[in-house]
Parts: structure tokens; C-alpha cells; sequence
């Protein structure tokens, strides 16, 4: 079972507030990631990391940014959180190297924006 | 067009009986993935799948790439309610092993009756 924990599972919030959505794993991946899933839809990489100060964006545009401190912390950031952004953001790691590689998933945070 | 497609979207079958789900990809796959998500939460991996022809087996669940690494199919036999949920395919076609995120199918919607 991975080790890959996000913090709020829920999150219930009104328009304008800034918002951080945290990642955390325990296994010593490099590499990291955000998904957003809306509902029944297919899930859209918006950010990833290849490791500590890397962060690229994905193939889907998000005014999300994210930050690469440590390298089991990969935490998101909305600083004016908009109904738009309402959905599921997922986060997964993978070990660097390792191809193909198996990417490992957070239990997600549902975020509401009002 | 979808570069990933799977089918059905969904499916309702009676407790007991097999199903197969297919993912179909436009291009070949360096490596395709099988998770499964529970409705709001996480994924949970269920296998990697690399080489033509190439199948692997986890407790009832069987999933097969053909030899043109462009279709896999996931089995399962003898369907419990503990199957049910959404499964996704996930589509690796960077020879950098999944450097930049995988592409997801829209997951197939698996419902057991009793």
C-alpha cells in the first residue's frame, strides 16, 4: 500500500480565499504530481516534479502553482479560489528511474468553492 | 480525438459473473496501468503492463496488452460487490517512462448486483 497522504480531504471554501493543498509521501520518491478530476471526467495532469526546486506544469492549464521544497512535500496553492475550481485534485509520486514507472496515488481532496 | 479510449463507460453485472473492460489506445503504449478508484477517493493500482502479449494476474483480476501494444483488456472473474467501482486505464507512450504524468481513460463504471 502506498504511503502518499493529502490533507484537507474535504474542503469547503468561498470565492477569493487562497487555499494550499497539501501532499506528503514516505517513500523517497523524486518524483511527484498533481492530477484534477472533475467528476466523471478523465483525470488532467496539472503540475509534476522530477524532484527538490522542480516543478513543471502539465498538459492541462491550472492557475494552481505548486512548490518543491522537500522532497516529500509537494504542496498546491490557489491564491484566489474561484467556483471553476471546484473538483478533485489527486496527488501521486514515483520512484525516478524506475521505467516505466508506477505512479503511486494520495487519496485526493475535494475541493467546493462557493 | 481520444488518444486513450476505454469501454464500456460503464457496466452492471450480476454478482458471479466475469466482465472484461479494454483500453484502446491511438498510438503504442511504452507501458499501459490499471488502477482502480473507489467513487471520491484515491487510486489504488491494480498492474503495469510493458511488453506485447505480455499478462499478469492479481487475485481474480487478469489484464493482457496485446502484441501491438495498442489494446489491453482487464478480466475479472467471478465478480464480487468488493469490485466494484471505477476503473481507469492509464497510458505511458514516452519511452522516458512516464516522465511527464500518465493519460488517463474516463474509467469504466463497474457496478455488481447481487
Amino acid at each position: 500500500e502506498a504511503d502518499i497522504y493529502q490533507t484537507p480531504r474535504y474542503l469547503v471554501i468561498g470565492t477569493g480565499k487562497k487555499i494550499t493543498l497539501e501532499c506528503s509521501q514516505t517513500m523517497g520518491h523524486d518524483k511527484m504530481y498533481w492530477y484534477q478530476q472533475d467528476p466523471g471526467m478523465e483525470l488532467h495532469l496539472i503540475h509534476y516534479s522530477y524532484g527538490v526546486n522542480s516543478t513543471e506544469k502539465g498538459d492541462l492549464s491550472s492557475e494552481s502553482t505548486v512548490s518543491r521544497i522537500r522532497t516529500e512535500h509537494f504542496p498546491l496553492t490557489l491564491e484566489s479560489a474561484r467556483p471553476s475550481h471546484t473538483s478533485q485534485y489527486l496527488c501521486a509520486s514515483s520512484e525516478y528511474g524506475t521505467a516505466p514507472e508506477t505512479q503511486y496515488f494520495g487519496p485526493g481532496t475535494r475541493l467546493l468553492v462557493l | 480525438s481520444q488518444e486513450l479510449e476505454q469501454s464500456p463507460q460503464s457496466l452492471i453485472v450480476q454478482e458471479g459473473k466475469n466482465l472484461t473492460i479494454n483500453c484502446t489506445s491511438s498510438k503504442t503504449l511504452y507501458g499501459l496501468y490499471w488502477y482502480k478508484q473507489k467513487y471520491g477517493e484515491g487510486l489504488i493500482f491494480l498492474m503495469m503492463l510493458q511488453k506485447g502479449g505480455e499478462e499478469k494476474s492479481h487475485e481474480k483480476i487478469t489484464a493482457k496488452l496485446d502484441e501491438k501494444k495498442q489494446q489491453s483488456s482487464l478480466h475479472i472473474t467471478a465478480s464480487q460487490p468488493s469490485h466494484a467501482g471505477i476503473y481507469l486505464c492509464g497510458a505511458d507512450w514516452d519511452s522516458g517512462g512516464g516522465a511527464d504524468g500518465l493519460t488517463f481513460g474516463k474509467g469504466t463504471h463497474l457496478i455488481i448486483q447481487p
